[in-house]
């Protein structure tokens, strides 16, 4: 079935280094969302990326979607300790269904030290 | 605004039991998604309700099943727990079915079946 991988599954910074995250999908997806959980938290939303070979930034994250759009990432540069959580993507189970049934992927867990 | 709302928060229920759980969705939102979430298994999509209908359901057993009302309020219960069970099950509403964009998230209902 459908499978949306992340790697790594865990990554321990210094504060100031950077950080990437990728994802990638087992089937093309219409579009890919990513969001961050704290520790202790729910989902947050992040960010929506549609276009093949989007690349969008917010701040210190950048997120870019394959070409292919079975791949996507997200890096961090400058980590903070505001960063700590676990980013997830995630994207429709059906290519193109009007559906908000995701498959999110495993997930990569940012531990940043001070 | 306020955000997506789940009772109870915590809930502790031996096997063989049933559990109901509660969401309130985003004021106008008519999109209501439940997630499971367990640290094996990750995030597993449930099932996702559009004006009071069923749109999609993940591969859960029959004991799972879930309800939309006319408030766009949501029930999902549990029947005969099993310790598998035991979970963070998350709620999410968006403003229209169909993948148009972000989940907004409740913080969970944290399930622990003894």
């Amino acid at each position: 079935g459908q499978q949306v991988m992340q790697i790594p599954q865990y990554q321990h910074v210094q504060e100031g280094e950077d950080f990437t995250t990728y994802c990638n999908s087992s089937t093309t997806l219409s579009n890919i969302q990513w969001y961050k959980q704290r520790p202790g938290g729910h989902p947050v939303f992040l960010i929506q990326l549609v276009k093949s070979g989007e690349v969008k930034k917010q701040k210190r994250l950048t997120f870019q979607f394959g070409e292919a759009k079975k791949n996507s990432s997200l890096h961090i540069t400058a980590t903070q300790t505001t960063d700590v959580g676990t980013y997830f993507c995630a994207g429709p189970r059906d290519y193109g269904g009007a559906t908000n049934k995701l498959i999110f992927g495993t997930g990569t867990l940012l531990a940043v030290q001070p | 605004k306020a955000g997506v709302t789940q009772t109870p928060r915590y809930l502790i229920k031996t096997r063989g039991q049933q559990v109901t759980l509660s969401c309130s969705p985003i004021s106008g939102h008519r999109s209501v998604s439940w997630y499971q979430q367990t640290p094996g298994q990750g995030l597993q999509f449930l099932f996702e309700y559009f004006s009071e209908t069923q749109r999609n359901k993940g591969n859960f057993p029959g004991r799972f099943s879930g309800r939309q009302f006319s408030n766009s309020r949501s029930e999902m219960n549990v029947s005969t727990l099993e310790l598998g069970d035991s979970a963070l099950y998350l709620c999410a509403s968006s403003p229209r079915g169909g993948n148009t964009g972000e989940l907004f998230f409740g913080e969970g209902s944290r399930l622990t079946v003894l």
